[in-house]
């Protein structure tokens, strides 16, 4: 079946370090890829999504690419805030008869120190 | 901005008592979901709802859920007699096609004593 799978956490980093947080999945067909994050307190947030192959997702200064040679999406930010802090989920739709259910990765805990 | 809502934020029940969680999607969105994550472990699908029925269920989603849109607003789901293990935060989402990018509601602590 598909699968989502992620880095393992927690990840702590000092304000202005370099980001990755790595996701790769598995599953039949073409799914579209997202990471949505958690803050505090809060519930999910879509941060970016990409839809085929190649595709880059950003937003807020994450970025992300569609691998599907290496079946990858991995989450990437050159300088990273305090207020990025916050729990990461990759997660895919895989199509076709799926009716829009998301597969999530087991999340990853950011915390960014000043 | 539009936004989903749940309510409440928070219901401590008692084990084998029927509990409804209630969730008010987008206005114009067609697909509505329920996912669950107990505590420390991954986001889990539930169950997805299109056009008054059932499309896609998971293994989780057993005889004791069920689900409902019982107006134009509200999506609702109902977990007849709770046990122990269904102590989670339970997550509403809805989309406007099941390929577009759902959009989470706050969720719903769900407590199991």
């Amino acid at each position: 079946g598909d699968s989502v799978t992620q880095m393992e956490g927690p990840v702590t980093l000092s304000e202005e370090a370099f980001l990755t947080i790595n996701c790769t999945y598995t599953a039949t067909g073409y799914p579209s890829l997202f990471w949505y994050v958690q803050y505090p307190g809060e519930g999910l947030q879509l941060l970016l999504k990409a839809t085929k192959a190649d595709d880059k997702g950003s937003n807020k200064g994450f970025e992300a690419t569609y691998r599907k040679e290496t079946t990858s999406f991995h989450l990437e930010k050159g300088s990273v805030q305090v207020s990025d802090s916050a729990v990461y989920f990759c997660a895919l739709n895989a199509g076709g008869t799926s009716y829009g259910k998301l597969t999530f990765g087991q999340g990853t805990i950011l915390t960014v120190h000043p | 901005e539009p936004e989903v809502t749940q309510t409440p934020s928070h219901q401590v029940t008692q084990m084998g008592q029927e509990v409804i969680l209630r969730c008010v999607p987008i206005s114009n969105h067609l697909y509505f979901y329920w996912y669950r994550q107990i505590l420390g472990q991954k986001v889990e699908f539930l169950v997805s709802f299109y056009n008054n029925e059932i499309s896609e269920k998971s293994e989780i989603f057993d005889d004791q859920f069920s689900v409902e849109r019982p107006d134009g607003s509200n999506f609702t789901l109902k977990i007849r007699s709770t046990k122990l293990e269904d102590s989670a935060m339970y997550f509403c989402a809805s989309s406007l096609l099941a390929k577009n990018e759902q959009f989470f509601g706050p969720g719903t602590r769900l407590t199991v004593l």
